[in-house]
C-alpha cells in the first residue's frame, strides 16, 4: 500500500497562510486529493487530482505538487478553517493520510 | 442537491452479519461510482470498497476481501455493503461516498454516516 505521510498538527492564527504537507512513500504522479473534515461531521472534498478546487469551496483554498510530495495551502486562514484535513491517493488502491489538526489560535 | 443517506448500522456481536444500505438522491446515481468509507473512532479514514456505476465492477480492501459485499440497486438509488463474519476491528463510522465519474477512486460527496459497532 501507497503510505501517506501528514503533520499531526498545526496552530495558526487568523489571516495567516499555513501549508499542510503530505508526502506519498512511492509517486501517486497527480493523482492526490485533499479533504476537511469538521468535528462531528463527514469529511468535505476540498482539492481533486493535486491542484483542482472542488465545486462550492473557496478560492482560499488551493493545492500543488506530483509525484511525492504534496501541499494544501490555505491563504488566509479563517477561524472557520478548524477541522483536520486528509490527504488521500488514487494512483495504488485509494488510501489516506493520518490527518492534520489544524487550530487557529 | 446531492444527497446520501445510509442507514442499517448498530451493535452487532463478532461473527455475525450486517447490512448497511445508502439511498443516493439529487443526481443520476446510475451514472456514478459509488464506494464505502470507514473511520474507527478517533482514527482515521480508510476505504472499503469501490462499485462502478453499473455494477460490473468491485474492488476491495485485503482485510475486507472475501467478507464484505458492495452492491447496488440503480433501479431504487440505493447502495448496499453486506458484511459477513465481522471483527471487532470493523468498528467504525460507514460512509457511503460518490465518485466523480463512472467509478469512484476519490469522493466528492459523502453522507452523513452510520454507525457500526462490533462487540459481544
Amino acid at each position: 500500500d501507497t503510505v501517506l505521510t501528514q503533520s499531526p498538527a498545526l496552530a495558526v492564527s487568523p489571516g495567516e497562510r499555513v501549508t499542510i504537507s503530505c508526502k506519498a512513500s512511492e509517486s501517486v504522479s497527480t493523482r492526490m486529493h485533499w479533504y476537511q473534515q469538521k468535528p462531528g461531521q463527514q469529511p468535505k472534498l476540498l482539492i481533486y487530482k493535486a491542484s483542482n478546487l472542488a465545486s462550492g469551496v473557496p478560492a482560499r483554498f488551493s493545492g500543488s505538487g506530483s509525484g511525492t510530495d504534496f501541499t494544501l495551502t490555505i491563504d488566509p486562514v479563517e477561524a472557520d478553517d478548524t477541522a483536520t484535513y486528509f490527504c488521500q491517493q488514487s494512483w495504488n488502491g485509494p488510501t489516506f493520510g493520518s490527518g492534520t489538526k489544524l487550530e487557529i489560535k | 442537491e446531492v444527497q446520501l443517506v445510509e442507514s442499517g448500522g448498530g451493535l452487532v456481536q463478532p461473527g455475525r452479519s450486517m447490512k448497511l444500505s445508502c439511498a443516493a438522491s439529487g443526481f443520476t446515481f446510475s451514472n456514478y461510482g459509488m464506494a464505502w468509507v470507514r473511520q474507527a473512532p478517533t482514527k482515521g479514514l480508510e476505504w472499503v470498497a469501490t462499485i462502478s456505476y453499473d455494477g460490473s465492477s468491485t474492488y476491495y480492501r485485503d482485510s475486507v476481501k472475501g467478507r464484505f459485499t458492495i452492491s447496488r440497486d440503480n433501479a431504487k438509488s440505493t447502495l448496499y455493503l453486506q458484511m459477513n463474519s465481522l471483527r471487532s476491528e470493523d468498528t467504525a463510522t460507514y460512509y457511503c461516498t460518490r465518485g466523480p465519474g463512472i467509478t469512484a477512486y476519490y469522493f466528492d460527496y459523502w453522507g452523513q454516516g452510520v454507525m457500526v459497532t462490533v462487540s459481544s
